[in-house]
């Protein structure tokens, strides 16, 4: 099946620091949407994406979708504690398919 | 507005035995689907369906059924459940008429077979 690379599996940062991961794709998508696991619940959507160049934010959260669109980036500014956990990007392949392929998700730790 | 339930939070089963997983969901969302997460494979998408008597199968469906009689229950069933299907397992649905492909979560239901 299709397979999303997303980058970095896991980050260390400091509070306060800026984050960025990304997500690639050797086939192109025609929608890319953001997630956030924190641990023991359900994936919960932050940011959806529908177009290609297209730059959204949601607070502290900034994603774009890629010109090419085989790929999508996701940037957090000035980390908090709250920013801690698994986050995945997913893409949707063709018009009118509900289906969703997953990245394998990037672990975000933040060190005190 | 619940959005989408899942039962039970936890299950342990032995081998060999059955159950099902229930999932629900109050928004009135045509596509529902299952999916197993398991640690650094990320979300793999079992079944699906497009809406109530529409079921398919998704990238790994081997060992699981699943079934949808109304618009509101995807329940997924272990036929004889396998070590192999120790997972956490998520129900997700989606509105295609809303011109969006936004998928909202279940909290999960998490299994271990012995």
């Amino acid at each position: 099946g299709q397979q999303l690379n997303q980058s970095p599996q896991s980050m260390f940062i400091q509070e306060g620091e800026d984050v960025s991961m990304n997500c690639t794709s050797s086939s192109i998508f025609n929608t890319w949407l953001w997630y956030k696991q924190d641990p023991g619940e359900g994936p919960v959507l932050l940011i959806a994406l529908y177009k290609a160049g297209e730059l959204t934010s949601n607070g502290r959260l900034t994603a774009q979708f890629g010109i090419t669109r085989k790929d999508s980036f996701l940037n957090i500014s000035a980390s908090i504690p709250s920013d801690v956990g698994i986050y995945f990007c997913a893409g949707q392949l063709d018009f009118g398919n509900e289906k969703l392929t997953f990245g394998t998700g990037t672990r975000l730790t933040i060190i005190p | 507005n619940a959005g989408v339930t899942q039962t039970p939070k936890f299950q342990v089963l032995k081998t060999g035995q059955s159950m099902t997983l229930q999932c629900a969901q109050d928004m009135n969302h045509e596509y529902m689907s299952w999916y197993r997460q398991d640690p650094g494979m990320g979300l793999r998408l079992i079944h699906y369906s497009v809406g109530a008597g529409i079921t398919d199968q998704g990238e790994v469906p081997n060992g699981y059924n699943v079934s949808r009689s109304t618009t509101e229950d995807f329940p997924l069933r272990l036929l004889s459940a396998a070590p192999s299907q120790t997972s956490v397992y998520f129900c997700a649905s989606s509105s295609p008429r809303d011109g969006s492909y936004e998928q909202y979560f279940g909290p999960g239901t998490r299994l271990t077979v012995t």
